[in-house]
């Protein structure tokens, strides 16, 4: 079964406009991950960010972690046209080597 | 570094044919994995891999056999296709936590 939940599942916002996305999952983790995927394109590591972290920095990416809701964020800001992209969180909540992925969100940025 | 790659890029199987994804990666990685992505789905995880000579089951292994008789080669195995193996797949491998992955199988069973 999936662990992580992905919210939206499709985002569209103009470009220079800031994009959240929102990620749930179910049983206790060592470390969170987001992941990129341009279209046809196998997937991009973007950010990790372990349980003891309550947020992360990366360019203009975001990341917070609340494991007592077991929900994370991902920030986009200014975002740009070529951050056009499904998203998906990753979780190693069965154990380190069964990474479990949500069914991502579609972001649309519009020039 | 070519990284991960995988051949071919598409493939159709009529069901019941065998045929093999392949699988290689030229940045010593211990942990290899192979990955389904169905329409609206995330990945599922089908088998894994934490060294040569080690394999691991994923959460959706039932159809598919792997081995890893090296570091660099992972193949995917499907002995009995099926049109509900008709799907992405993607290979990926890591040293740490971090996942890198090959440009994906189109596989279509007819």
């Amino acid at each position: 079964s999936q662990q992580g939940e992905e919210d939206p599942q499709a985002l569209s916002i103009q470009e220079g406009e800031n994009a959240t996305m929102n990620c749930s999952y179910k049983t206790s983790i060592n470390n969170l991950q987001w992941y990129r995927q341009n279209s046809g394109r196998g997937l991009v590591h973007l950010i990790l960010i372990r349980s003891n972290e309550r947020e992360k920095h990366s360019g203009r990416l975001r990341v917070t972690l609340d494991t007592s809701k077991k929900s994370s964020s991902l920030l986009i800001t200014a975002s740009r046209a070529a951050d056009t992209a499904s998203y998906f969180c990753a979780t190693d909540a069965y154990n380190n080597n069964d990474m479990r992925f949500g069914a991502g969100t579609r972001l649309t940025v519009k020039p | 570094n070519a990284g991960v790659t995988q051949t071919p890029k598409f493939q159709v199987l009529k069901t019941g044919q065998s045929m093999t994804l392949q699988c290689a990666q030229d940045m010593n990685h211990e942990y290899m994995s192979w990955y389904r992505q169905d329409p609206g789905m995330g990945l599922r995880l089908i088998h894994y891999s934490v060294g040569a000579g080690i394999t691991d089951q994923g959460e959706v292994p039932n159809g598919y056999n792997v081995s890893r008789s090296t570091t660099e080669d992972f193949p995917l195995r499907l002995l009995s296709a099926a049109p509900s193996q008709t799907s992405v797949y993607f290979c990926a491998s890591s040293y740490t936590d971090e996942q890198f992955f090959g440009p994906g199988t189109r596989l279509t069973v007819l």
